[in-house]
Parts: C-alpha cells; structure tokens; sequence
C-alpha cells in the first residue's frame, strides 16, 4: 500500500486555468505538508497541516489555498495558473509527537503551465 | 531563522570510493537534522535522522552522518560507493514545533563513475 499518494502525477495545463492537487495519506498520521520544488531541484515548504489546521503558510501567493478535509487528506487548488508555477510539487506527512520527526514524502505532481 | 548550506552542488566519486557530502546548518536552536535521497523521478526517502540523541547517525543503504556541534556541520558519508547510489540527495533542517515544515538545502547530485 502506497503511504503517501498523490493524483495526478502530471498535470499539463494552460494560464489562467485553476487546477488542484490530491494528497492522500494512510500513515495515520496528525500533520501534512505541501512542498515545491522548481527546475533546479530547490525545495521550499508552502504549506503545513495539523489536524485539518494551518500551522504554516509560506510567503505562497493567495492563488494556491490548501484544503484538509481530514486529517488524512490535504488538497492543493491553484488559480490563475501562471508560468512560474510549473514545478513538481511534493505532500509530505509526519506524527506529530510535539517534536520534529520524519516527514514521509508522496511521488510527486509535476505541474507544468504552458 | 534556519538554513543549509551544502557545498558542492555535484560530487563525482568512482565505484567503492568514499562518499562525503558537505552540510553546514544554522540554527538558533538546537537543530533537528535530516538526510533525504531523491531518485529521479520520485519522490523524497528519509536517509537518516538527528534528533539530539546520538551524534554519530547511522541510516539506511550503509549511509551515517555525524553531527558536530562546534562545527555546526552534519556530513553525509558511506564507506564504499555503490552505482545504485546515484542520486540527488538534500540535507534538511526542522524547527521545534511538530508541524514545522523542513528547510532543505539546494541538494547535492551524486555521481558514481564505474
């Protein structure tokens, strides 16, 4: 069973379309992240989740709005898809312990705007 | 504030060599520190893990990593390269909090010569 899940894996799309993002996790776990990571490998956190509750929202232009339905899925929808946006985008999930521990890391979406 | 640096954005090293791979962190607080391996087209592994306890980490694939305070370095090294090794690989720096999301470093791609 995959632990972290992510549909689609390709995304090809035009600007100014909205798109979204799915993020399923089976791990059980309370905390969920989005993550993107551009053309030259840079990953930079955008998001995280505890709980179905934003803890952190990066400097992320308000286009891009994370959804939690539960605790075990986290959404990302885009607006106004604009060229800078292509880029791989990663969910992560870990245990909230109170303390950092292991992030578990989906296959990816790659977003790519034309 | 945190943030990683890691020197040398490629590292080539021949089929049972010494892999090292240079990460230098700071951190105001005592640092939770992280070595993931990415492999093309996938999604992030956790490699190994400080989290205070041990300095001398030992992690998955014959890899450890030491963590030297004075230095503030965490250094990733494996005794014997292996071709199946090749890969980027990120070193990455957490907050306290159990929700915080990671601060990688902009990745080290390893190249193994047969």
């Amino acid at each position: 069973d995959t632990a972290v899940s992510q549909t689609p894996k390709y995304l090809v799309t035009q600007m100014g379309n909205d798109k979204s993002i799915k993020c399923e996790q089976n791990l059980g776990h309370d905390t969920m992240y989005w993550y993107k990571q551009d053309s030259k490998k840079f990953l930079k956190i955008m998001f995280s989740y505890n709980n179905k509750e934003l803890i952190i929202n990066e400097t992320v232009p308000n286009r891009f709005s994370p959804k939690s339905p539960d605790k075990a899925h986290l959404n990302l929808h885009i607006n106004s898809l604009e060229l800078g946006d292509s880029a791989v985008y990663f969910c992560a999930s870990s245990q909230d312990g109170g303390r950092p521990d292991t992030q578990y890391f989906g296959p990816g979406t790659r977003l790519t705007v034309l | 504030a945190q943030s990683v640096t890691q020197l040398g954005s490629h590292v080539s090293v021949s089929e049972g060599a010494l892999v090292l791979l240079r990460c230098n962190y700071s951190s105001s607080v005592p640092p939770y520190l992280f070595w993931y391996v990415q492999y093309p087209n996938q999604g992030l592994q956790l490699l190994l893990k400080y989290t205070s306890a041990a300095t001398l980490v030992k992690g998955i694939n014959g890899f450890e990593a030491e963590f030297k305070k004075s230095e503030t370095s965490f250094h990733l090294t494996k005794p014997s390269a292996h071709m199946s090794d090749a890969a980027e690989y990120f070193c990455a720096v957490s907050g306290r909090g159990g929700a915080d999301g990671l601060t990688f470093g902009k990745g080290t791609h390893l190249i193994i010569q047969p």
